[in-house]
């Protein structure tokens, strides 16, 4: 079954501590990974797409990368305004279904 | 202007009622889905349309339908809501299968 698991669910880190987040995925062929920002209250909002192991994208602070289990968001010298929770998503290969995680909630203290 | 809006963005209603949940986008994207998204659950398909023609159900499409009514615009219809169906409803959109973008959400509640 396709599955998709993030940890860990809560985090929280001083600003400046840098860390990262995983996710950990089952799929029968992986068409792409997917990382999201969701602010409470608002929708998910898109950070990066992976597609094949090996692969990285960097967007400020974060930086996404891709192995053949796992993707990782990584977060270098967090700002309080980074806090929010990062939600992973999967699709698989011959579906139309993007598989999303619980995700895990980030807050950053100053 | 959002490139996707929900209409309403709370709403409260009884038990048995019938309601409506409005999506519209500006991005031109062929796909638009309908999830739910409850606490410590991840977002969970309900319906989602590849174009006007063409409408399948998600994994939770019990006690829900759906109406593609053009290709800007998805809407989501609880026939007769209860109570377990208080949630967050997105809509969100996709051209072909890659990364999806999402309004801002409803926040219903079904006492």
């Amino acid at each position: 079954e396709d599955q998709v698991t993030q940890s860990p669910e809560a985090l929280r880190l001083q600003e400046g501590e840098s860390s990262s987040l995983n996710c950990s995925y089952t799929v029968s062929g992986l068409r792409g990974l997917f990382w999201y920002r969701q602010d409470p209250g608002k929708g998910p909002e898109f950070l990066f797409t992976l597609y094949s192991a090996g692969e990285e994208k960097e967007k400020e602070r974060l930086k996404a990368t891709l192995t053949k289990k796992e993707s990782f968001l990584h977060i270098t010298a967090p700002k309080p305004e980074d806090s929010a929770t990062y939600l992973c998503a999967v699709q698989a290969a011959g579906t139309y279904k993007y598989i999303f995680g619980t995700g895990t909630r980030l807050k950053v203290l100053a | 202007d959002a490139d996707v809006t929900q209409t309403p963005r709370n709403r409260i209603t009884k038990t048995g009622k019938r309601i409506m949940l409005e999506c519209s986008q500006t991005k031109g994207h062929d796909r638009m889905y309908w999830y739910r998204q409850d606490p410590g659950l991840g977002l969970q398909l309900i319906y989602y349309s590849f174009d006007v023609k063409d409408i399948n159900k998600g994994e939770i499409s019990d006690g829900y339908s759906v109406s593609r009514q053009a290709q800007a615009k998805f809407s989501l219809s609880l026939e007769s809501a209860i109570p377990n169906q208080t949630a967050l409803y997105f809509c969100a959109t996709g051209q072909g299968s890659y990364e999806q973008y999402f309004g801002p959400g409803t926040r219903l509640t079904v006492t």
